[in-house]
């Protein structure tokens, strides 16, 4: 049963263009969502988070949307730049467990010239 | 930011074999690691708790015997898979805590292991 669901596996954006990753999740009871980059034979490293009493969360080019209601979860990228190129998971946690995670399975970006 | 290294990042075994993947915090210590599986075109699924001094808690439907976790140092938990099977092959990558950051954001990923069983 995938609790968190990514259902994009690739993403085209053209460079200085807005790119958008979307998560689905079915269990009310994730109360904190992280989005994660991962670059080809490196392990994810944190991108940015969102707590479940919030709606926005934005650091930089890097903005996460949450809505609740619709147990949906956005990355927006603006502008989006070739280093961007990577692999995106999301990933959400249960109240009270602090690192036990649950991932999607990632959406590949690809930014072009 | 902290690095965590493992090793190896590829392994290639006959079945019936036992494989060590190593997972060190280079930069910190780390009371508590994380290990993840990751079939293709599937999300990274936690396997187990390793902690620090104690046994490691498991997911359900993963078998503590096959897959031996030790957590003996602040710096250091390694994976052993037991009498791999091909079924095993997999993505293994481990990821550790820095206990001062703020929730979730102090994990820090290893960059994975390729164990491909024949």
């Amino acid at each position: 049963d995938q609790q968190v669901k990514q259902n994009s596996p690739s993403l085209s954006v053209q460079e200085g263009r807005i790119s958008i990753l979307n998560c689905d999740y079915t269990n009310s009871m994730f109360d904190y969502f992280l989005w994660y980059k991962k670059y080809p034979a490196e392990g994810p490293t944190f991108l940015i988070s969102i707590s479940s009493i919030k709606d926005k969360n934005e650091d930089g080019r890097f903005t996460v949307f949450l809505n609740k209601s619709a147990k949906h979860l956005s990355l927006h990228i603006v502008p989006s730049q070739p280093g961007d190129s990577a692999v995106y998971f999301c990933a959400a946690a249960l109240t009270g467990t602090a690192s036990k995670l649950t991932f999607g399975t990632g959406t590949r970006l690809q930014v072009t010239l | 930011g902290a690095v965590v290294s493992q090793h190896p990042s590829w392994v290639i075994c006959k079945s019936g074999t036992s494989v060590k993947i190593e997972c060190r915090s280079l930069d910190f210590q780390a009371t508590t690691m994380f290990w993840y599986r990751q079939f293709p075109k599937q999300s990274l699924m936690l396997m187990a708790t390793s902690n620090e001094g104690s046994k490691a808690t498991y997911e359900q439907g993963v078998e503590k015997d096959k897959f031996l976790i030790n957590h003996a140092s602040l710096t250091l938990s390694t994976l052993t898979v037991t009498s791999a099977h091909p079924e095993d092959s997999s993505f293994y990558i481990c990821s550790a805590r820095e206990e001062s950051g703020a929730r979730n954001e102090k994990l820090f990923f290893g960059s994975g292991t390729q164990l491909s069983v024949l």
